[in-house]
C-alpha cells in the first residue's frame, strides 16, 4: 500500500507569510494526525482528526494554526502568519480506527524553515 | 501515560545484537509499551509493542521483565540501516493514544 504522502518536503518562507503543508494518509485510514519536533526539542503532538472531524487539537501552539481534513481524506495544516519558532519538521501519521498506539504510519515530514 | 527513562545514546558493531534498555517503572497494569524508531530525515517507524510477555516481529524482540518496570529492545543482528533514535512509549492499547516522544536513544551502528 501507498505509504502517508507529505508535501512539501521542504519549505522556506519569511516571517509573517503564510504556508499549508499537506498530508494525504493512506488510503482507508480513518485516524490521522499531526506532529511536529521544533528545533532541539521532542516531537510533540499537535491534533487528531477522525475522518473529519478533530477529535483531539489539545496540542496546537496557538490560533496561528488551522488544520483541517475535508471529506475525511487529506489534511491541510495552515500557519498564518509564520513566526521564526515555528521552525521545524512537521509529521503526519494515519492509522485504522482500531489500532490505538501501534501501528501508526509516519510521513516522512515537511521541512519548514521560517526566516 | 507512564514516563520512561532511556540511555541517550548507545553503539553497536554491525551484525551483533543491539539491545537498547527502557525503565518505565510507573507503567499501570494496562498500559502497554511502545517502541517506534525515527531514522534520520524520516518519518518514526512503528516497531513492535507488548503488555507482559515477550513479543518478537520480523524486526525486533521486545523483552519486558516480570515486574513491567523494564523493558528491552533487541535488534539481533544490527545493521548501518538500524542507526537511529530509538522511542519508547507507554500508554493504552485502546482509543486514541497520544504518541509521547521523549529523548530516545541515539543507537550508532558502526561497520
Amino acid at each position: 500500500e501507498a505509504g502517508v504522502t507529505q508535501f512539501p518536503s521542504h519549505s522556506v518562507i519569511e516571517k509573517g507569510q503564510t504556508v499549508t503543508l499537506r498530508c494525504d494518509p493512506i488510503s482507508g485510514h480513518d485516524n490521522l494526525y499531526w506532529y511536529r519536533r521544533v528545533m532541539g526539542k521532542e516531537i510533540k503532538f499537535l491534533l487528531h482528526f477522525v475522518k473529519e472531524s478533530k477529535q483531539d487539537e489539545s496540542g496546537m501552539p496557538n490560533n496561528r494554526f488551522l488544520a483541517e481534513r475535508t471529506g475525511g481524506t487529506y489534511s491541510t495544516l495552515k500557519v498564518q502568519p509564520a513566526e521564526l519558532e515555528d521552525s521545524g519538521v512537521y509529521f503526519c501519521a494515519s492509522s485504522h480506527r482500531d489500532r490505538a498506539g501501534y501501528g501508526y504510519t509516519f510521513g516522512s515530514g515537511t521541512r519548514l524553515t521560517v526566516v | 501515560d507512564a514516563k520512561t527513562t532511556q540511555p541517550p545514546s548507545m553503539d553497536c558493531a554491525e551484525g551483533r545484537a543491539a539491545n537498547l534498555p527502557c525503565n518505565h517503572s510507573t507503567i499501570s497494569g494496562n498500559e502497554y509499551v511502545y517502541w517506534y524508531r525515527q531514522i534520520h530525515s524520516q518519518g518514526p517507524q512503528y516497531i513492535i509493542h507488548g503488555l507482559k510477555n515477550n513479543e518478537t516481529n520480523e524486526m525486533a524482540s521486545l523483552i519486558i521483565t516480570e515486574d513491567r518496570k523494564s523493558s528491552t529492545l533487541i535488534l539481533p543482528h544490527a545493521t548501518l540501516r538500524d542507526t537511529a533514535v530509538y522511542y519508547c512509549i507507554g500508554g493504552m492499547n485502546t482509543g486514541f493514544q497520544k504518541l509521547v516522544f521523549g529523548t530516545g536513544t541515539r543507537l550508532l551502528v558502526s561497520p
